[in-house]
């Protein structure tokens, strides 16, 4: 089955704690993006992939870092997590980098730091 | 001023009326024009792409107006499985493919 997949689903750490939230996907899809999800702020983009090892910042890459060592995988790295990246994340792919190809997203993970 | 506006709802509406969402966009540049709907803080699914010249998928239709920035969604004949969260979704055609969001139309469709 065609799918993106985050784990972990659900994450309540503190703050500081290092943390990865993975995704993959088993389309072949060159592009691939992270989102968080604010009430009232809509879903807003923080990094993103044209391809392999090739990364770029989002709207809101402050605090996140990314890599994309292969072309499924793309975690998103909190190296010392704040509350205020309390959010649901969403991990997204595409086929290709340009046209109006549809993006498939993740389940979501849903974060607390305290 | 947001990049995408969209009314929050709620919109209450009873099983088999017809409801209209609108949404406006600030980038005269966007190029893609999308309505994704979303259950329940699940993920974000695309409901349809919307062309210039307007589009129908069975009981949805949806028209752009460039030159007003201007988005729409028409549901008829609506049905409970209609509830859910509308988001209006703009792209420029960069390889950023950043998509921008509005924070979305609630709607219930009560029995």
């Amino acid at each position: 089955e065609a799918q993106v997949t985050q784990n972990p689903r659900y994450l309540i750490t503190v703050t500081g704690k290092k943390l990865t939230v993975t995704c993959s996907q088993n389309m072949n899809h060159e592009y691939m993006s992270w989102y968080r999800q604010d009430p009232g702020l809509g879903l807003r983009q923080i990094y993103y992939s044209m391809n392999v090892e090739v990364t770029d910042k989002g709207d809101v890459p402050e605090g996140y870092k990314v890599s994309r060592k292969e072309k499924r995988n793309f975690p998103l790295i909190l190296e010392s997590p704040s509350p205020n990246q309390t959010s649901l994340y969403f991990c997204a792919s595409a086929l290709r980098t340009s046209g109006t190809d549809t993006q498939y997203f993740g389940p979501g993970t849903r974060l607390t730091v305290l | 001023r947001k990049e995408v506006e969209q009314d929050p709802g709620p919109f209450n509406v009873p099983e088999g009326a017809t409801v209209a969402f609108n949404c406006t966009y600030s980038n005269s540049a966007s190029q893609s024009f999308f309505w994704y709907r979303q259950d329940c803080r699940k993920e974000p699914k695309l409901l349809m792409s919307v062309y210039s010249s307007g589009n129908e998928d069975g009981r949805f239709t949806a028209q752009l107006n460039r030159a007003s920035q201007y988005i729409s969604l028409l549901i008829r004949d609506s049905k409970l499985s209609d509830s859910a969260t509308y988001l209006c979704v703009v792209a420029l055609d960069t390889g950023r493919r950043a998509l921008t969001f509005g924070s979305g139309t609630r709607l219930q469709v009560q029995p």
